[in-house]
């Protein structure tokens, strides 16, 4: 199949090991940050949102940490498993942007070993 | 619950020709945004679609790339005189009319051009 990104930073992790994904973002009046999993020949899959009055977040098997202070994003993955490999990207939103357009950054790939 | 679905999934066609790829958003959703994905790259916006309306087309690269959502839900983005660098997947997400509302993203139709 298609490969996402072929020059992507690239994170290895053996398998049941904790993962953390790092994102930093530029706009400081970004309100609104979404991790998406994007698996290869597949559209972009929504994991966890945060908004800026929060600094972290917990859904299952995933936790997104917000740094305003340096513009910094992360999401862990607790126990992470091989349907985990893929690219992650962060994406932003300005709420004052009346078109609710998101931009991305580049992503990370995510690869388990088994 | 059906997910946003694009079609065709690929496209080959030739330089200078004109083409059209579709997207049928989830049901209910008002919104239906455009974006553009290289390889090696996150998504790139392109336009948001609220009810039949574009809200928002700035991030239309040029005047042969336009889109449509007469009745509200399906939406074609129709590009004319292809060129080698329109080559890229085409992403289509939507989500409830409301401001930061979550974007689910279809699989993508990729285009390439000869």
């Amino acid at each position: 199949g298609e490969s996402v990104g072929l020059h992507l930073p690239t994170l290895s992790v053996q398998e049941g090991d904790n993962s953390i994904i790092n994102c930093a973002y530029s706009n400081s009046a970004s309100d609104y940050f979404i991790w998406y999993k994007q698996e290869s020949g597949k559209g972009p899959q929504f994991i966890i949102d945060i908004r800026s009055n929060m600094d972290k977040r917990q859904g299952q098997r995933v936790t997104v940490l917000l740094n305003k202070t340096v513009k910094h994003l992360s999401l862990q993955i607790a126990a992470t498993q091989p349907g985990d490999s893929a690219v992650y990207f962060c994406a932003e939103n300005n709420g004052n942007n009346a078109g609710n357009m998101l931009t991305f950054g580049g992503g990370t790939r995510l690869m388990v070993k088994p | 619950g059906a997910g946003v679905s694009q079609t065709p999934s690929n496209k080959v066609t030739e330089k200078g020709k004109y083409v059209e790829l579709r997207c049928d958003p989830i049901s209910g959703h008002t919104a239906l945004y455009w974006y553009r994905q290289s390889l090696g790259q996150g998504p790139e916006f392109l336009i948001y679609f609220q009810g039949t309306g574009a809200a928002d087309d700035s991030g239309l690269p040029n005047d042969r790339f336009f889109a449509v959502r007469p009745e509200g839900s399906v939406s074609t983005l129709k590009i004319q005189r292809t060129e080698r660098g329109d080559s890229a997947v085409y992403l289509c997400a939507s989500s409830f009319g409301g401001n930061q509302e979550t974007q689910y993203f279809g699989p993508g139709t990729r285009l390439l051009v000869l």
